[in-house]
């Protein structure tokens, strides 16, 4: 079974500039995530999908990150304009049930540095 | 709040010996509680999840462990390897996938 895809892996850009991270999930997953994940801490969850619709952007900065899952399979995670604040692996996560005691599985993440 | 805490935040261990991780949360509603792994550079990698009801499950050399009624939970690691070196990550479900993540601790495992 595929895991989770994530690209590209590693990021570099300059502060003001714009970003994009894609994901797909495992196939039949209706649950995606994605995660922040600062060195040295555990992931915070910037935006939740069930099928193509959102379930918790409540820590997601909208003034500069905005994510889709159109056709509720893969996904997009935008930032624009970037913040230095802003580097970290951004984590991309599926689940094939919501509220359940399904495993949640991670891709391996896209690591951003923002100079 | 919903709140995870780990301890220690970093430990090194000889290779063979064995270690135990704690975990100490605060969240309510609880669904389940899951160990993962994280290997520098990777994704988390899933070890153990466990319900209200389980006390103890494992997953080869690792062994988790659950109090319900103190909110604590524990993973053990018996005979380390050098590739346990890792961050191990406790995280609670409090229902609807609404997840609260520790820290994790920094295992380094040494020869």
């Amino acid at each position: 079974e595929a895991g989770v895809a994530q690209s590209p892996r590693y990021k570099i850009i300059e502060k003001r500039q714009s970003v994009a991270f894609w994901c797909n999930p495992i196939s039949g997953h209706a649950t995606l995530y994605w995660y922040q994940q600062i060195l040295g801490q555990g992931p915070k969850l910037l935006i939740q999908f069930q099928n193509n619709g959102v379930v918790d952007d409540s820590q997601l900065p909208k003034d500069r990150f905005s994510a889709e899952r159109l056709k509720g399979v893969d996904s997009t995670l935008k930032i624009q304009p970037a913040k230095l604040e802003d580097s970290a692996v951004y984590l991309c996560a599926s689940s094939s049930l919501q509220g359940t005691g399904n495993t949640i599985y991670f891709g391996e993440g896209s690591w951003l540095t923002v100079v | 709040k919903n709140q995870v805490e780990q301890s220690p935040q970093s430990l090194i261990i000889l290779e063979g010996k064995n270690c135990t991780l704690q975990c100490n949360y605060t969240v309510s509603p609880f669904s389940n509680l899951r160990w993962y792994k994280q290997d520098t550079g990777r994704g988390p990698v899933s070890l153990t999840i466990m319900t209200f009801s389980e006390n103890t499950k494992s997953n080869g050399r690792y062994t988790a462990t659950l109090d319900a009624d103190t909110k604590q939970s524990s993973l053990h690691i018996t005979a380390s390897q050098l590739s346990d070196s890792a961050s191990y990550i406790c995280v609670v479900n409090s229902g609807y996938s609404t997840l609260t993540f520790g820290k994790g601790t920094m295992l380094l495992v040494s020869p």
